[in-house]
């Protein structure tokens, strides 16, 4: 699988969007861009994933550059309840995957 | 919405003993993982399991570590004779692949060893 990097820490306002970057430079055209975030010591929830397309759900936007090399992750309007660490993960789609977690970057939203 | 579900949520044993850690997927998912986080630690992978085998599993899952597919619906995990290192919090997981390739995460499992 490719490997991703994101930044350490990054913080926000309440209300305002919360953009978290992702970079994924090896990225091959069969895997798939995912988003997880883990608030405090709870289980890891799935949020987004995409191929090439932007995608849009209930909980955020993911913008996936034209060479796929990199992605943004997209908040909308970020709340107290957002903060949380944010994990970009690229997996294969053709075959049952594993998640390796990495560091992920560590979103702080501030009243 | 469907969730996976973990029993129990915060488990005490002491050092020595056997514990099973159970874990109910998804309902129409076919493949299920096991985590551990040791606090303040990553998340990471323990095993993986489809059609009653184990799929794929890491270093940490040695011998100690079991898991089983009891009946049709739960999924469990005995980790055998506990040191204090096994303290963490044990994370279930089950996939919608291959269908999709969605991994879906319990709540977790606190087991402190005494």
């Amino acid at each position: 699988d490719a490997k991703t990097t994101q930044p350490t820490s990054m913080d926000c306002a309440e209300g305002r969007a919360a953009n978290l970057p992702c970079n994924h430079s090896t990225i091959s055209g069969n895997e798939y861009v995912y988003w997880y975030r883990q608030i405090h010591s709870q289980g890891p929830q799935y949020i987004i994933h995409g191929l090439k397309n932007n995608e849009t759900n209930e909980m955020a936007s993911l913008i996936i550059t034209e060479d796929r090399k990199s992605s943004t992750l997209i908040l909308p309007h970020a709340t107290l309840r957002d903060t949380a660490v944010y994990y970009c993960i690229v997996l294969l789609y053709s075959s049952a995957s594993k998640i390796i977690f990495g560091s992920g970057t560590r979103l702080s939203i501030r009243p | 919405e469907p969730e996976v579900t973990q029993t129990p949520s915060h488990q005490v044993t002491q050092m020595g003993q056997e514990v099973i850690l159970r874990c109910v997927p998804i309902s129409n998912h076919l493949y299920f993982y096991w985590y551990r986080q040791i606090l303040g630690q990553k998340v990471e992978f323990l095993v993986s399991f489809y059609n009653n085998e184990i799929s794929e599993k890491s270093e940490i899952f040695d011998d100690q570590f079991s898991v089983e597919r009891p009946d049709g619906s739960n999924f469990t995990l005995k980790i055998r004779s506990t040191k204090l290192e096994d303290s963490a919090m044990y994370f279930c997981a089950s996939s919608d692949w291959p269908s999709g390739n969605t991994i879906y995460f319990g709540e977790g499992s606190w087991l402190t060893v005494v």
